[in-house]
Parts: C-alpha cells; structure tokens; sequence
C-alpha cells in the first residue's frame, strides 16, 4: 500500500531563516506531487506540483521553491522565511494516470514564523 | 481558467438534521467531482466522488448529485452527527492538466 510521509511535524523558525520542508511517497513509482499551503483557517493553495524527477510548475510567485530529486521525494525550500509563510504545509500525491486523480495527503507540516 | 465556487462558507446544524454545500464550477469539460474532508489539524481526506457520466452517488449518510446543464454538484449529509463536524472541501479537474481546483471550504458545525 501507498504511504506518504512529511518531516518535520512542526516547526517554528525566525523570520529571514532558511527552510527544507520533505515529503516522501512510498509504494507508488512516478507520482504527481503537490505542495499546499493552509493558512489558519484558509482553503488550500496550491504552491507547486511536479510531474516528474526535475520538474516542477510554479502556481503562485513568492520566496518559496521546490525541488524533486527523486522519484518520490518532493522538497519545498526557503532561502529567507517571512511572516506570511506561516501556515499548515501540506504534501500530496496521485497516480497520474488521467483525469479521475484522488489526491492523497500528508500529515503536514505546522510552520510558525516569529 | 477553471474557478470553483463553493457556499457556504459556515454552516451550522442541529444534530440529526441535514446539511447541504453547494460548489458551482465554469468549464463544462470538467469530469470528475470529489469531496473532501477535514478535521481539524489533520490532513484532508476524500470522502466520496463523481464522475461526470453519473447524476448522483451516495455512501451511507453521504451523496454527491451533479447537475452538469447548471455546473454545479452538491455534498449532502442526512442525519448529522458529531463526528460530521469540519471543514469540507469541493474540487474538480481543470481539463487544461487534470489538475484538482479547490473549493475555498466550508466549516461545518454540528450543534447537539
């Protein structure tokens, strides 16, 4: 069966420090990945998806990046956290197979930023 | 691109009585339906889906109806317990890269 695993649980880091947030997909090959941010209280914002090793889409211009090392590990990085990058990170993946894609999550992340 | 709306923003209930979410979508290539459920702090999970070929589907005390003429479908919830209350997301694909677009979510209180 396919699990997914994000680390840190929580996290609390000062504003101008750098962040690695990670995501691995276990029992799949070759999954979309997302990366959702959540702020309290807030719907589901789409920061990032990838479809591939290397590849990844840009949905909403900010001081955040992602890379996709490999296969089934998504990271999402900061070189200087701001105040407004608090919230809750979600990771999720599909099957990308067509258009009938249950998205499954993370755990996710807490991020608070002082 | 595709937006989706989704109403209300907070509903509260008495327990035992009906909830209804409506979400309206705008590209009428839009297939697939699905619903999810958040409690709080943890992660949203998919608690039931539609495709387009199908106007209603339902799990137990849950049913999705989709009317594609008017572009929007519909989560229902009968008899609502405890346990019910969250925040639930709509979403569907964007036929541009069948990727989810979210519903902002409606938080869901149940009132004993």
């Amino acid at each position: 069966s396919q699990t997914i695993h994000q680390w840190p649980a929580t996290l609390v880091q000062p504003v101008g420090s750098p962040l690695s947030l990670e995501c691995t997909v276990e029992g799949t090959s070759n999954p979309n990945l997302y990366w959702y941010r959540q702020a309290a209280g807030r719907g589901l914002q789409l920061l990032f998806y990838s479809v591939g090793i290397g590849q990844i889409s840009s949905e909403v211009p900010q001081n955040l990046s992602a890379s996709r090392p490999q296969d089934r590990q998504f990271i999402l990085s900061s070189k200087k956290l701001l105040l407004s990058d608090s919230g809750f990170y979600l990771c999720a993946w599909d099957a990308g197979t067509g258009d009938y894609n249950e998205q499954f999550f993370g755990p996710g992340t807490r991020l608070t930023v002082l | 691109g595709e937006n989706v709306e989704q109403h209300p923003s907070t509903l509260s209930v008495q327990e035992g009585d009906s909830a209804v979410i409506k979400c309206t979508y705008s590209d009428s290539a839009s297939n697939y339906f699905p619903w999810y459920k958040q409690e709080l702090g943890k992660r949203p999970q998919l608690i039931i889906d539609i495709r387009s070929n199908v106007g209603e589907k339902k799990d137990q005390r849950i049913a999705v109806t989709l009317n594609k003429t008017a572009k929007h479908f519909s989560l229902h919830i009968t008899e609502t317990q405890p346990e019910d209350s969250a925040v639930y997301f709509c979403a569907t694909t964007s036929p541009r890269n069948y990727q989810l677009i979210w519903g902002a979510g409606t938080k869901l209180i149940i009132k004993p």
